[in-house]
């Protein structure tokens, strides 16, 4: 069965620069989460969109942005980059009621050196 | 915000031990779900709880929510070395907000 797909897996950045975060959910689930976990840290969740549309926020910085696309995969985009932004990022996919699980992708760990 | 603790923190066992993580609220939850995560991994749905004093098995694994639904309980009877990993609860509403989580350690 598809799972949700990440992209990439792994990626280095310096200080102040940009980053995309690629994540394509399962098909015909309509709610995509994005979830930022430090090390020995629970995930902690930033965004997330129901059809396209933004439908939650959390601790998400203003240096961070996110959207859906017309094919429902998602992007984050990190800009002005800090040390304390090097951790794992993990996209969700579920359909969207408190009654399902999530299905997590493999998730992007970022270095920001 | 409001945080859902997990005890213990970290937990080793031997191979073949019991072992439970509990899972606290200050609040009453409107459910509980249970995450897996092996070490370098993400994490992995395990169950779901809603109704008050539920309890379901999967094999070795025992999930139970508690009757004012403010704590639930993982318990895994005889541990193998495929059991390690961190185990998370979770409420979900709307989105999923995480425990502490429980790392587990089994030894051979």
């Amino acid at each position: 069965a598809a799972g949700v797909i990440q992209s990439p897996r792994h990626l280095i950045k310096e200080k102040r620069e940009t980053a995309t975060l690629k994540c394509y959910p399962i098909p015909r689930h309509d709610t995509v989460y994005w979830y930022q976990q430090g090390p020995g840290q629970d995930p902690q969740f930033l965004i997330s969109f129901y059809e396209k549309m933004q439908s939650d926020k959390g601790s998400i910085p203003d240096r961070f942005s996110a959207q859906q696309f017309s094919d429902y995969h998602s992007e984050l985009n990190m800009s002005s980059l800090e040390l304390g932004d090097s951790a794992l990022y993990f996209c969700a996919s579920s359909l969207g009621s408190q009654f399902y699980g999530y299905t997590f992708g493999s998730g992007t760990r970022l270095t920001v050196v | 915000g409001q945080q859902v603790m997990q005890i213990p923190q970290y937990q080793h066992v031997q191979e073949g031990e019991d072992f439970t993580t509990y899972c606290n609220s200050s609040t009453t939850l409107s459910n509980i779900q249970w995450y897996k995560q092996r070490p370098g991994g993400h994490p992995v749905f395990l169950i779901q709880l809603v109704k008050s004093g539920e309890v379901k098995k999967q094999k070795r694994l025992t999930f139970q929510f508690g009757e004012a639904k403010k704590n639930s309980s993982l318990h895994i009877t005889a541990t193998q070395t495929t059991d390690v990993g961190t185990y998370f609860c979770a409420e979900n509403t709307d989105k999923l907000i995480f425990g502490t989580g429980t790392r587990l350690q089994v030894f051979p």
